[in-house]
């Protein structure tokens, strides 16, 4: 089945280190996006790409960093620079062209310890 | 710009009871309009759809009716369950423009 694979389902990391999220789809998707989720809010985007080696910053892209190597793959990297990291992260993408919405990963909880 | 407003929350109802979360959106062109539901600790699945005026989506005995006058894509449901207690995010795209605009979120609580 097609689909789109978020790991760890949990993370710790302690202040000051950088620590990378996965996100991979088999979905043939060309647009991936990030997006953050803090208690009781809704979802702020992060970072999206839409095509291979191409991605744009979402509206909190500050301390956060990403790469668009392959078209599968649409890693995060939560840097130290970011000042309040412990969130959910949810991963998600879409067909360049369509009206049926994302299809999203089943999140990331990261906490700093 | 783009904006979609949701009903505030929490909702609290008892099992059977009927729901309405309301969703209005502003947007500049004719959009397509999402429910998306998110259970505890996961990720965001979708609920129905809606591409045109008039359209209705529904899934699950949950509705939403695409009403372009009134700029509404309000989610209905005849008969809650407990199972139904999750956060609902209503939300929209524009063709050509893949990126989503979400709503907020409502969560909604089911009381046996």
């Amino acid at each position: 089945d097609g689909g789109i694979t978020q790991s760890p389902k949990y993370l710790f990391r302690k202040e000051g280190q950088n620590v990378t999220l996965s996100c991979e789809q088999n979905l043939n998707h060309d647009a991936m996006y990030w997006y953050r989720q803090d208690p009781g809010q809704g979802l702020r985007l992060i970072y999206y790409s839409q095509i291979v080696n191409d991605f744009q910053k979402g509206d909190i892209a500050e301390g956060y960093s990403v790469s668009r190597e392959k078209k599968e793959s649409f890693p995060l990297t939560v840097t130290s620079a970011q000042k309040n990291p412990t969130a959910f992260y949810l991963c998600a993408s879409s067909p360049y062209v369509s009206q049926d919405g994302y299809t999203f990963g089943s999140g990331t909880r990261l906490t700093v310890v | 710009g783009n904006s979609v407003t949701q009903m505030e929350g929490p909702v609290t109802l008892s099992e059977e009871a009927f729901l309405t979360i309301n969703c209005t959106y502003t947007a500049t062109g004719y959009p397509s309009l999402f429910w998306y539901v998110q259970y505890p600790g996961e990720g965001l699945q979708l609920l129905l759809k809606a591409t045109k005026a008039d359209d209705k989506g529904s899934n699950k005995g949950f509705e939403a009716t695409y009403r372009k006058e009134t700029t509404s894509f309000h989610l209905e449901k005849g008969s809650v369950q407990v199972s139904d207690s999750a956060v609902y995010f209503c939300a929209l795209s524009l063709v050509g423009n893949e990126k989503l605009t979400f709503g907020t979120g409502t969560r909604l609580t089911i009381i046996p």
